[in-house]
């Protein structure tokens, strides 16, 4: 079946401009984590949501990140006004429910000029 | 908190050698492990996994073994084959209440030559 998907695979934006980005989860899982992947960093934790609810946003690193999920499936993450220390490979999983083996998209690749 | 660290590279063998990459964690409770691999240009893909002390996870011919003693959970392959060259993520999940996200160590890229 279909794996997590993400969109878009690239985006470039200018410092200050606010940016999206999608995941949709495997069809069933009601589980959704948010990672970010950069060199200096490694992989950190973002958010997770189990259903629309979100019980865990302790990795958001300011208020200007956001998150959302829909009808428990498909998820929006925001980052107003960009900065550079904003670029970075923003990776979405998904798991059957919380505990269970997580599955990740291929990335969104956010670079801020 | 929880943290896991892992060897770091670049770690280059030669093809039919023998790879270990260690990992060693700090965890509240009893974590689950995981080896996660990224091949280049390509996502994260779950390799293996351990969810309990003395369980051993395998796959492709990779193993490790979750080991309380010595918190450790070490990635091993006999015979490491070009195709094996990828960045490999040793990762924690502890748990409870909400916390259900994995803790990552840095990764360690592997580079298989010919």
């Amino acid at each position: 079946g279909a794996g997590v998907s993400q969109s878009p695979s690239n985006k470039v934006t200018e410092k200050g401009k606010d940016v999206e980005l999608r995941c949709d989860p495997i069809s069933g899982h009601t589980a959704l984590y948010w990672y970010r992947q950069s060199l200096g960093q490694g992989l950190e934790f973002l958010i997770y949501f189990q259903g629309n609810s979100a019980p865990d946003k302790s990795g958001l690193p300011s208020d200007r990140f956001s998150a959302e999920r829909t009808g428990g499936s498909v998820s929006t993450l925001t980052i107003q006004r960009t900065q550079q220390e904003d670029s970075a490979v923003y990776l979405c999983a998904s798991s059957l429910a919380p505990g269970y083996e997580q599955y990740f998209g291929p990335g969104t690749r956010l670079t801020v000029t | 908190g929880n943290s896991v660290t892992q060897m770091e590279g670049p770690v280059t063998l030669s093809e039919e050698a023998f790879l270990t990459i260690n990992c060693t964690y700090t965890a509240t409770g009893y974590p689950s492990l995981f080896w996660y691999v990224q091949y280049p240009g390509e996502g994260l893909q779950l390799l293996l996994k351990a969810t309990k002390a003395d369980d051993k996870g395998s796959n492709k011919g990779f193993e490790a073994t979750y080991r309380k003693e010595t918190t450790s959970f070490h990635l091993e392959k006999g015979s490491v084959q070009v195709s094996d060259s990828a960045v490999y993520f040793c990762a924690l999940y502890s748990g409870g209440g909400s916390n259900y996200k994995l803790t990552f160590g840095k990764g360690t890229l592997l580079t298989v030559n010919p």
